[in-house]
């Protein structure tokens, strides 16, 4: 089955500078990979995703980026701010429309993130 | 709110005992997911329906457990005889089809 590894497991940054987070997965069948955000006893909200048939994908201050051939994918935030404080976890999957797979996601461990103003 | 819900947040119980949690999924939404997040620690996968049929299990889903979604529509995760183990949040999500998963706020459960 599909393993996926997070890091840093903590990454604390000053108002201002940027974040990454980065996470290796093992399936190569893999072909979705979503980023949640979960602060503290609030349910997961995804913030950005990207296919295998993309490279790069932006959304304001946040980005994904993906390298399929070293199965591995990273979220940066630029120019964060104390409410991006949260656990950030990667996940990825095996999601086609097609029926024959059932999309259950894969997470990472991880990453405590602390933005100090 | 039209997002996913569960019910209750916040469940304490005795060794022993069953539970019984309920996911009220976006409407319309064919594909629902159960996850169990221990402190500390990403979601792992339990099970999905896709309507009201179960497809897939994944091994953490002993025998204890039992999960339901009888008109494709709401959906239940029964424990039976509780295990201090257990204690965690549970999670669902649901997706139409070929979409993103979207959680619910969880369930607690804390095991004595």
């Amino acid at each position: 089955g599909e393993n996926v590894e997070q890091h840093p497991s903590t990454l604390s940054v000053q108002e201002g500078d940027s974040a990454v987070i980065k996470c290796t997965y093992s399936d190569s069948a893999s072909n979705y990979f979503p980023w949640y955000k979960q602060e503290l006893g609030k349910r997961p909200q995804l913030i950005i995703d990207i296919r295998s048939n993309v490279g790069e994908k932006k959304d304001q201050r946040i980005a994904v980026t993906l390298n399929k051939t070293a199965k591995h994918f990273s979220l940066h935030i630029t120019e964060t701010q104390p409410e991006d404080s949260a656990v950030y976890f990667c996940a990825a999957t095996d999601y086609n429309a097609g029926g024959t797979s059932y999309g259950k996601l894969t997470f990472g461990q991880g990453t405590i993130l602390t933005v100090h103003p | 709110d039209t997002g996913v819900s569960q019910d209750p947040r916040h469940k304490i119980t005795k060794r022993g005992q069953n539970v019984t949690f309920r996911c009220d999924p976006i409407s319309e939404h064919n594909r629902l997911y159960w996850y169990r997040q221990t402190l500390g620690q990403g979601p792992e996968f339990l099970t999905y329906f896709q309507n009201e049929a179960q497809l897939e299990k994944s091994r953490l889903l002993s025998d204890r457990f039992s999960a339901e979604r009888p008109k494709g529509s709401f959906s239940t995760l029964e424990i039976q005889r509780t295990e201090q183990g257990d204690s965690a949040m549970y999670l669902c999500a649901s997706s139409p089809s070929a979409k993103t998963q979207y959680f619910g706020p969880g369930t607690r459960l804390l095991v004595l």
